[in-house]
């Protein structure tokens, strides 16, 4: 089971617009609609942002939003704020009810 | 709301078993969910460890499966995380958690346990 690659660190000014990629393979990411993701800010335990790949957990901001093409899945902060600032996971279902995270992606607000 | 406590030695040494219990509030385990441990080495990424369901039925990282168990305690409304032999490269961070459908929604704040004699 390997871990899904996620670009090291993205940044942007506030107000603006960031995209962290998520890629996998068929048997993960491309074969199932069952991504996830994770905002972790440091010393706090992760938080579920984002969950069937573009649906969002009730008090999640609707800047935040998830899509997928093909083995890849992406997720878009809108609108970015400082608070945002935070390590992000995407984690996706792998089949026998296996679940692989990503490598974790910085998102630094400039 | 589900609420997760980890709970458990801090340090641990080398070939022990660290042993790991996550106490639930809020929801009765036996009624249905997931229950899950995820870790984190310190500085690096989220690594899923293994899954149990209301079912009783286990499933587990491959790269960990040789060494670990998760169980549940319905008495106690809590589930356990055992991984023998363990090395430093298992000192970190160990998140229990628990999911309505193939995803975590909830958290527990974690638990660092170092393996270190």
């Amino acid at each position: 089971q390997s871990a899904l690659t996620q670009p090291r660190s993205v940044s942007g000014s506030p107000g603006q617009s960031v995209t962290i990629s998520c890629t996998g393979t068929s048997s993960d990411v491309g074969g199932y609609n069952y991504v996830s993701w994770y905002q972790q800010h440091p010393g706090k335990a992760p938080k579920l942002m984002i969950y069937d790949v573009s649906k969002r957990p009730s008090g999640v901001p609707d800047r935040f939003s998830g899509s997928k093409s093909g083995n890849t899945a992406s997720l878009t902060i809108s609108g970015l704020q400082a608070e945002d600032e935070a390590d992000y996971y995407c984690c996706s279902y792998a089949g026998s009810y296996t679940f692989p995270f990503g490598t974790g992606t910085k998102v630094t607000v400039l | 709301q589900v609420q997760l406590q980890e709970s458990g030695p801090g340090l641990v040494k080398p070939s022990e078993t660290l042993s790991l219990t996550c106490a639930v509030s809020g929801y009765s385990i036996s009624s249905g969910y997931y229950w899950g441990w995820i870790r984190q080495p310190p500085g690096k990424g989220l690594e899923w460890i293994g899954s149990i369901y209301h079912s009783g039925s286990t499933y587990y990282n491959p790269s960990l499966k040789s060494r670990v168990t998760i169980s549940v305690d319905t008495s106690k409304n809590q589930f356990s995380l055992k991984l023998s032999s363990v090395t430093a490269a298992d000192t970190a961070v160990y998140y229990c958690a628990s999911g309505i459908q193939l995803r975590f929604d909830y958290w527990g704040q974690g638990t660092l346990v170092t393996v270190s004699s």
